[in-house]
């Protein structure tokens, strides 16, 4: 079974330019996750999808960033404008969420540089 | 809010060394707890699931235990394998997300 795809692997682009980074889970899978993983602060939630609404993007940092889930198979995260800091790791994780424990299942993620 | 703890934050061993990785956590009010292992430039991989209610999970040569009251989770490697080497991060789950916390990880070298 394929396992949860994001694209692009690697975006390097200019400050102020807008970022569009896509999941498409596991097939079945009804939760979604975008993470982001710095040196400094290690791997933060930013944004969960639970049947594709948004339950909590209280991670989310500013108002520059955006997600959006249109259907059960993708998912978008968008920075406008984009700032160096933003420069990332970017990862997308799916899972079934149900009365059980099931596993979170990431992607291999986006490394973004914002120049 | 949960906090997450790993000790070592890095560990060098010779081939063939049984170890142990730690993690804890301030809240015991967590869904399950979760070890991964990440590669350079790699994602996640999860290596073991245990839910609240367990007190520990194996797979091959992993085994990983689960003391929820005291805030306490280890992975134990017996036997460890260059090819171990490696990113170990573990995460709870809590909250009604049951969002992952992450620790910031152990950076293991095995040293053939």
């Amino acid at each position: 079974d394929a396992g949860v795809i994001q694209s692009p692997r690697h975006e390097v682009t200019e400050m102020g330019q807008e970022v569009t980074l896509r999941c498409k889970p596991i097939s079945g899978h009804n939760s979604l996750f975008w993470y982001r993983q710095t040196m400094m602060r290690g791997l933060e939630l930013l944004i969960y999808f639970n049947n594709n609404v948004p339950i909590d993007d209280s991670g989310m940092p500013e108002d520059r960033f955006s997600a959006k889930m249109p259907n059960a198979s993708f998912s978008t995260l968008k920075i406008q404008p984009s700032e160096p800091r933003d420069s990332a790791v970017y990862f997308c994780a799916s899972s079934l969420f149900d009365r059980g424990n099931q596993p979170q299942h990431f992607g291999d993620g986006t490394r973004l540089s914002i120049l | 809010k949960q906090e997450v703890t790993q000790i070592p934050a890095a560990l060098s061993v010779p081939e063939g060394e049984n170890l142990v990785l730690n993690c804890s956590f301030t809240d015991s009010a967590i869904y399950n707890l979760q070890w991964f292992r990440q590669d350079p430039g790699k994602g996640l991989t999860s290596l073991l699931l245990i839910q609240s209610s367990q007190r520990e999970q194996t797979s091959g040569r992993l085994n990983a235990s689960l003391d929820k009251s005291s805030g306490r989770s280890t992975l134990y490697i017996a036997a460890s394998q260059p090819g171990d080497s490696a990113t170990y991060l573990c995460a709870v789950s809590s909250g009604s997300a049951r969002q992952l916390t992450f620790g910031s990880g152990t950076q293991l070298t095995v040293l053939p």
